[in-house]
């Protein structure tokens, strides 16, 4: 089966601590995608890989780090400088950026 | 401002009634999704389209370039279709999409 993955479903930390998010595909697609989904707004743009070892920043990008080592892994790391960490995190995947995009089932963060 | 507007923000259904969601957008676009989420978070995509009319199942998508507008139609709607319903658009260049608030829609038995 073809899909996306993202784990934790439901993630704790304290203020402070750096925290990874994973997501993984096995759709052997190119070009992947961090959003944030916070109530009330629609899904805003955190970083985008369009190819293995390249990522670029995107819309609200501070705060947060990315690595794109493997074609099918993209985890995101929420470090201590973001300000406002607590939110439902979106991982997605397309065969390139002009394509549809298929989402993971996502994780929400919550930081105290 | 939101480059992409849809209303209803809200709505509320009894079942078999006939759904329309709407979808404005003030950029130039390349395409136009229509997304569904579950209460568990959950993203699917229904349609993606750049022109006309797409249909699945009891889904309608259609889309009208000039006016920059998009509705999403559900017929015989059903309590397994309430969710929250997504506009996105995907800029012309092809390299920025942009997220509507949603449509949060429920049906009642």
């Amino acid at each position: 089966d073809g899909g996306i993955t993202q784990s934790p479903k439901y993630l704790f930390r304290k203020e402070g601590q750096n925290v990874t998010l994973s997501c993984e595909q096995n759709l052997n697609h190119d070009a992947m995608y961090w959003y944030r989904q916070d109530p009330g707004q629609g899904l805003r743009l955190i970083y985008y890989s369009q190819i293995v070892n390249d990522f670029q920043k995107g819309d609200i990008a501070e705060g947060y780090s990315v690595s794109r080592e493997k074609k099918e892994s993209f985890p995101l790391t929420v470090t201590s400088a973001q300000k406002n960490p607590t939110a439902f995190y979106l991982c997605a995947s397309s065969k390139d950026r002009a394509y549809e995009q298929y989402f993971g089932p996502g994780t929400r963060l919550t930081v105290t | 401002k939101n480059e992409v507007e849809q209303s209803p923000q809200n709505l509320t259904a009894q079942e078999g009634e006939f759904i329309t969601i709407n979808c404005s957008y003030s950029v130039g676009i390349s395409a136009l999704h229509w997304l569904q989420q579950h209460p568990g978070g959950g993203i699917v995509s229904l349609f993606m389209l750049s022109s006309g009319k797409k249909k699945h199942g009891r889904l309608i998508a259609t889309i009208n370039i000039q006016e920059k507008h998009s509705s999403l139609h559900i017929t015989a709607s059903h309590p397994r279709d309430s969710a929250v319903y997504i506009c996105a658009v995907r800029s012309l260049a092809g390299n920025q999409f942009y997220f509507g608030t949603g449509t949060s829609l429920t049906v009642i038995p």
